[in-house]
């Protein structure tokens, strides 16, 4: 069935580090592809989306480029900082239902 | 613009009892969605509704349950209640149909207990 498979965590960076948080979906047709961030003690929101192959989400210096040919949508940020530390999930939209990665939290050290 | 909300924020209950969980979603969104975030098990899907009716439903038992309101506000009862139902019960709002995109946005979610 539909699925979504997300990096275990933690992760523990120091400020100003490479980040990636890999995610890899399993599903038929063309879904649309999300990251969500939980920032400590706030709600889940929308950090960036994809809806078709190729397209590359951005948002507050993240980024992630959907590859239907690896079936991933990994999470890269050039330089991360403290204010990046919170559980990050990945999510896969096939037209029918959503499906939610167990979330990767982020710790950012200074 | 009022985010989604839920209520209440925490909710303790005992074995076999019902809980209500009720969310309120953003003006003009007319999709609800339920999920259940459990310790470790990330965000489980629990229920869809749009314009009143269930789109789709996750692998949960019929226990679970629902329904959506004229003005597209939405309840989540939990009938029998077991101690394994506790966690962070999740809301979300989003547009109807409008292709692919269906950004949802989550409300703080409804902390249930069960003792």
């Amino acid at each position: 069935g539909d699925s979504v498979t997300q990096m275990e965590g933690p992760v523990t960076l120091s400020e100003e580090a490479f980040l990636t948080i890999n995610c890899t979906y399993t599903a038929t047709g063309y879904p649309s592809l999300f990251w969500y961030v939980q920032y400590p003690g706030e709600g889940l929101q929308l950090l960036l989306k994809a809806t078709k192959a190729d397209d590359k989400g951005s948002n507050k210096g993240f980024e992630a480029t959907y590859r239907k040919e690896t079936t991933s949508f990994h999470l890269e940020k050039g330089s991360v900082q403290v204010s990046d530390s919170a559980v990050y999930f990945c999510a896969l939209y096939t037209g029918n239902q959503f499906y939610f990665g167990t979330g990767t939290s982020l710790t950012v050290i200074p | 613009e009022a985010g989604v909300t839920q209520s209440p924020t925490h909710l303790i209950k005992t074995r076999g009892q019902q809980a209500t969980l009720r969310c309120s979603p953003i003006s003009g969104h007319t999709s609800v969605y339920w999920y259940q975030q459990a310790l470790g098990l990330g965000l489980q899907f629990l229920l869809w509704y749009d314009e009143g009716e269930e789109r789709n439903r996750g692998n949960f038992p019929p226990r679970f349950s629902g329904r959506q309101f004229p003005n597209y506000s939405s309840e989540l009862n939990v009938n029998a209640l077991e101690l394994e139902d506790s966690a962070l019960y999740l809301c979300a709002s989003s547009w109807g149909d409008r292709g692919w995109s269906r950004e949802q946005f989550f409300g703080p979610g409804t902390r249930l207990t069960v003792l």
